[in-house]
């Protein structure tokens, strides 16, 4: 297991059209998180799995952003109906859920340009 | 609602000299994380501390944490050009599902 694996690295997309990422946790990691950062600001938190379970979505997940990790394994995130907004770095991370001192473990990203 | 801040935003630093990074936070938290990101890559961790007094070095970059004051620093000692990155501190809450809060970032640039 090499880590936390995200696809794809790069989506151009033009406004209104639906997008789909993926990520595959760590295996033994049963908690999933999805984080998305804008152009010189830190990440934010969206979403967060615990195995299939959506347990946290934010404010900033709007009806348009949809998650799921259905057999708690990977996970996808999708966009309907794009916005030039919504263009940013997708990050996935994972951890197990007594973490102890173990911090969450991030992919490589998505980054998404709505044009 | 968690806040957390860092100072500066911005640091130009000279090569061989020490600067510091301080991240404040704004409720009581469980653990504190330092990540390092270079641009257009994802974050890689640096440390974690999880107790008041915890320091942690590695190479030039020592952390330190101060839960009564809800204060972090990264020390960096005698600057190197391969420093150069955005800096990142998070906390996160264990009640909270350790979802990580981030600091808006330090981004470092390391000059000759």
């Amino acid at each position: 297991d090499t880590g936390v694996s995200q696809d794809p690295r790069h989506k151009i997309t033009k406004r209104g059209q639906n997008v789909t990422f993926r990520c595959d946790p760590i295996s033994e990691h049963n908690r999933l998180y999805w984080y998305r950062q804008t152009l010189g600001q830190g990440p934010e938190f969206l979403t967060y799995f615990q195995n299939e379970a959506q347990l946290e979505k934010s404010r900033l997940l709007s009806d348009r952003f949809s998650a799921e990790r259905p057999k708690g394994s990977f996970s996808t995130l999708e966009i309907q109906r794009t916005e030039q907004g919504d263009s940013a770095m997708y990050l996935c991370a994972s951890s197990p859920r007594d973490r102890g001192n173990t911090e969450a473990f991030f992919g490589q990203g998505t980054r998404l340009t709505v044009v | 609602e968690l806040k957390v801040e860092q100072n500066p935003l911005f640091l130009s630093m000279q090569e061989g000299k020490n600067y510091t990074i301080y991240c404040n936070y704004s409720t009581t938290s469980d653990r504190l994380y330092w990540y390092r990101q270079d641009p257009g890559k994802s974050l890689e961790s640096l440390f974690v501390l999880l107790s008041n007094g915890a320091v942690k070095q590695e190479g030039r970059l020592m952390a330190s944490l101060d839960t009564k004051a809800r204060l972090s620093t990264l020390h960096i000692t005698a600057a190197v050009h391969d420093l150069s990155a955005t800096y990142f501190c998070a906390v996160d809450i264990k009640a909270a599902g350790n979802k990580l809060t981030f600091g808006g970032g330090t981004r470092v640039l390391v000059k000759p």
